[in-house]
């Protein structure tokens, strides 16, 4: 079974540019999970969606937004890029939601330059 | 300016030995945790997880302890191995907020040969 794919790989953008990530889960999986990694920061929730609804969000400014599709695949978007959100975008997904052990992908490295 | 990196505690152990990595959570209303693993380059690993009902669990040459009263979470790994190495996170998760954990620090794990 494939596991979490993220694409892409590496990023790099400069301030004030947006930047989409996507992320596809493992088959059969319904909810995608969104961490930020960080050195500063480690890692931090940024938002969960399940069943093309978002479950919760972390706290983390508007900039910040994602979608899931019918298919579970799921992306997330951040507008207005500034230097901090140089970081690794993790995204997990799991079978349900709540209480559910999570299947991590590699991750973007996003870089704001 | 310069930004600082969180403090991230290590463990050098010989190969063989056992190995015992503590994590302090934060919220006592937490009722479920996980320990991932997370190598150079890859997204967190899950190893094992313990909900708040239970004070022991055991998966293949790890065991999870939960003590509720000091909040605090440990993760022993047996008859430690060279590809044990890596960076190993505690999370917690609250009762009813979906696939949203909170991550601890993170300890670094270096297994000497």
């Amino acid at each position: 079974k494939a596991g979490v794919t993220q694409t892409p790989r590496y990023l790099i953008k400069t301030r004030g540019q947006q930047v989409t990530l996507s992320c596809s889960p493992i088959s059969g999986h319904r909810s995608v999970s969104w961490y930020q990694q960080t050195p500063g920061q480690g890692l931090q929730f940024l938002f969960e969606y399940f069943s093309e609804t978002q479950r919760n969000k972390g706290n983390f400014p508007g900039r910040f937004s994602g979608r899931q599709f019918s298919n579970s695949r799921s992306e997330m978007n951040v507008s207005t890029l500034e230097l901090g959100d140089s970081a690794l975008y993790l995204c997990a997904s799991s079978l349900r939601t709540g209480d559910e052990k999570l299947f991590f992908g590699s991750g973007t490295q996003l870089s704001v330059l | 300016g310069e930004s600082v990196g969180l403090h991230l505690p290590t463990l050098s152990v010989q190969e063989g030995d056992n190995s015992i990595i503590n994590c302090a959570y934060s919220n006592s209303a937490s009722d479920y945790f996980i320990w991932y693993k997370q190598e150079s380059g890859k997204g967190p690993q899950f190893i094992i997880d313990i909900r708040s009902n239970m004070d022991k669990r055991q998966g293949q040459r790890v065991t999870v302890l939960l003590n509720k009263t000091v909040k605090h979470l440990s993760l022993q790994i047996a008859a430690t191995q060279p590809g044990d190495s890596a960076v190993y996170f505690c999370a917690e998760s609250l009762p009813n907020t979906g696939n949203q954990f909170y991550f601890g620090t993170g300890t670094s794990l270096t297994v000497i040969p």
